[in-house]
């Protein structure tokens, strides 16, 4: 079955320490995103990518970064310099252009102490 | 500040009766979309309503668009225990970059039965 898978479900870390998430699709989609969402808030986007070898910021980028060498991966890191990463985090894919739907994968949840 | 603001926060309902809750939006937008989060998992696209349409349906679902008011409305009509989720409406704005969507704080919906 296609879709996207996002690794490990839960992680933690101490404070100080950078921490990658994986994110693979199989649905062939041109585009990747990863969204942060913190309770009673809405998603909130961090980098997205529109094709391979090329991403953009979105909202709120500091203290985060990401790679996409391949269609169907795009890794975020988590880094010391974000101050509150604690978080539940979403990776999503679309198809190119307009009106494409987003198919999200089921997150990661992310707690550092 | 979210482009999207969904109203109400919270809704609680019995098996069988309509859920409505409304979005409202800032600037102009291409689309509207839907979606629903079941607890600890990724989004689910629901139904996209693009800015040149009023009125969606899909199965038990009803969408509507006003665009003079930016606002736009998701109904659920004989609700079920599995409808109980939150459900984010998310913009893509009039901009040159597609994919970006704006997501709402969400509305979280209860159905017992």
């Amino acid at each position: 079955d296609g879709g996207i898978t996002q690794s490990p479900k839960y992680l933690f870390r101490k404070e100080g320490q950078n921490v990658t998430l994986s994110c693979e699709q199989n649905l062939n989609h041109d585009a990747m995103y990863w969204y942060r969402q913190d309770p009673g808030q809405g998603l909130r986007l961090i980098y997205y990518s529109q094709i391979v070898n090329d991403f953009q910021k979105g909202d709120i980028a500091e203290g985060y970064s990401v790679s996409r060498e391949k269609k169907e991966s795009f890794p975020l890191t988590v880094t010391s310099a974000q101050k509150n990463p604690t978080a539940f985090y979403l990776c999503a894919s679309s198809i190119k252009g307009r009106s494409s739907p987003l198919h999200f994968g089921n997150g990661t949840r992310l707690t550092v102490t | 500040s979210q482009q999207g603001e969904e109203d109400p926060q919270a809704l609680s309902i019995q098996e069988g009766e309509n859920a409505t809750m409304n979005c409202s939006y800032k600037t102009s937008i291409n689309n509207l979309q839907w979606y629903r989060q079941n607890s600890g998992r990724g989004l689910v696209h629901l139904i996209l309503i693009r800015s040149n349409e009023r009125e969606k349906h899909s199965g038990r679902l009803r969408v509507t668009l006003d665009t003079s008011k930016k606002s736009s409305s998701l109904l659920i009509t004989a609700s079920r225990a599995a409808d109980t989720a939150s459900y984010f409406c998310a913009t893509d704005m009039t901009t040159d970059s597609w994919g970006k969507l704006q997501f709402g704080a969400g509305t979280q919906v209860v159905v017992t039965p």
